[in-house]
């Protein structure tokens, strides 16, 4: 198994552009989750999905969209890209039925906007 | 979701036994606490979850007072390979908000030689 994927690894954007980030996760996970984490911060949860078809916000959901259209796949969407949005992106995913709050996560994704 | 208070930072030397503590005065009967861990460019990692008393892993022990108002994470004769983030959760895996985690700022753990 993969677990969860991210793609892509890094990215430079230029102010205004858009751009997709995919995540995917082979483990039949239902809850998927966007996060991002500043230098020196903590992760904050941007958007997550509790299955195909649904995704609802997190903390930070400003600026970014989300679609889940496969259980399997979480995208992330930035439709103008600002410097603030400079960060890290992670991807998580956990089983709805799981008894431990163990979320899985991917590498990351490192993007910066100039 | 339970609120949850956690130093900063701490530093320690290799060997040591480290501990750091969580306070969640406001957890409710159905959380969980669970401890996460993150190195420099990395996800975060799942270490340990637990309800009441302690539960021991390979990797830490978890430590809850009968009043479940705290939590103290103890990471046995520590190595620099442990400095990372720390992070504690409180909720209730299994119930419906257990789809919204939110992690807070965490504690920066420095282990030195």
């Amino acid at each position: 198994n993969a677990g969860v994927t991210q793609t892509p690894k890094f990215r430079v954007l230029k102010t205004g552009q858009s751009m997709t980030l995919l995540c995917a996760q082979d483990m039949n996970h239902e809850y998927m989750y966007w996060y991002r984490q500043d230098p020196g911060m903590g992760l904050r949860l941007i958007h997550y999905s509790v299955g195909e078809g649904t995704t609802a916000k997190g903390e930070v959901p400003d600026g970014y969209n989300v679609s889940r259209l496969k259980k399997q796949n979480f995208l992330l969407g930035l439709e103008s890209a600002a410097p603030s949005q400079t960060s890290v992106y992670f991807c998580a995913s956990k089983s709805r039925l799981a008894e431990t709050y163990e979320q899985y996560f991917g590498p990351g994704t490192r993007l910066t906007v100039t | 979701l339970a609120k949850t208070t956690q130093p900063i930072s701490m530093d320690s030397y290799e060997g040591q036994e480290v501990n750091i503590t969580c306070s969640h005065n406001n957890i409710a009967t159905n959380d969980y606490i669970t401890w996460y861990q993150q190195f420099p460019s990395q996800g975060p990692r799942f270490i340990i979850q637990g309800y009441k008393t302690k539960v021991t892993n390979e990797v830490a022990s978890l430590f809850i007072p009968a009043d479940r108002k705290s939590s103290t994470l103890s990471l046995p004769r520590v190595s620099l390979s442990d400095t990372a983030v720390y992070y504690c959760l409180v909720g209730a895996p299994i119930y419906s908000s257990a789809s919204k985690i939110i992690f807070g700022s965490g504690t920066r753990l420095s282990i030195r030689p």
